[in-house]
């Protein structure tokens, strides 16, 4: 199975920051990554897909770099509706996710 | 736009059967895979496994043993089955197409590969004596 791991598990910020989020896998998932924004009692919301992808109806001020073993999300000026749990997702070998950062 | 509404028992006791089910509304049930996911109080998300519009499964080897995803194409409908629940299976339970997003060639063989776009709202399960 494949391990991702997230980092930080908490991030404090305030709003207009420029913020990342790390992801790593335990072995290679070319660009078979996905992020997701989750609130207190929603659903996960997919904001990029295939590493780099935007999602449609996604703020361009999400992107997402990496490949590989090597991920990263980056909110470019924090807005106050951007504070909520994020998480990563490889979906290269079935699905497994990391264990999610809180943005604070 | 593809919706996805789900229903099941809300409160079960230990050693009894959860059952779920998730209808697709809108959109190609037959092109995506469909999943389910849960996320226990106050924790991350956890996969559970994955069924195609054949019946086709994959399952987290964690709860292989007691789950069962299953499709019903005349209704546009999936369900999950996870027998002999204990606390420990107490999670909102989310339901989530998977989308088809690339496929490679390696070995004459195709593979592709799906990501979660569309989620269900989710549904509270607790297992409690």
């Amino acid at each position: 199975d494949i391990q991702m791991t997230q980092f930080p598990s908490t991030l404090s910020a305030s709003v207009g920051d420029r913020v990342t989020i790390t992801c790593r896998a335990s072995q290679s998932i070319s660009t078979w990554l996905a992020w997701f924004q989750q609130k207190p009692g929603q659903a996960p919301k997919l904001l990029i897909y295939k590493a780099s992808s935007l999602q449609s109806g996604v703020s361009s001020r999400f992107s997402g770099s990496g490949s590989g073993t090597e991920f990263s999300l980056t909110i470019s000026s924090l807005q106050p509706d951007d504070f909520a749990t994020y998480y990563c997702q490889q979906y290269q070998s079935l699905y497994s996710f990391g264990q999610g950062t809180n943005l604070e | 736009q593809v919706q996805l509404r789900q229903w099941g028992a809300g409160l079960l006791k230990p050693s009894e059967t959860l059952s779920l089910t998730c209808a697709v509304y809108g959109g190609s049930f037959s092109d995506n895979y469909w999943n389910w996911i849960r996320q226990p109080p106050g924790k991350g998300l956890e996969w559970i496994g994955e069924v195609d519009h054949s019946g086709g499964a994959n399952y987290n080897s964690s709860l292989k043993t007691r789950v069962t995803i299953s499709v019903d194409t005349s209704k546009n409908q999936f369900s999950l089955r996870l027998t002999s629940v204990t606390a420990a299976d107490t999670a909102v339970y989310f339901c989530a197409r998977g989308f088809k997003d690339g496929s490679i060639i390696q070995n004459r063989r195709v593979y592709y590969y799906y990501y979660m776009d569309v989620w269900g709202k989710g549904t509270t399960v607790t297992v409690s004596s």
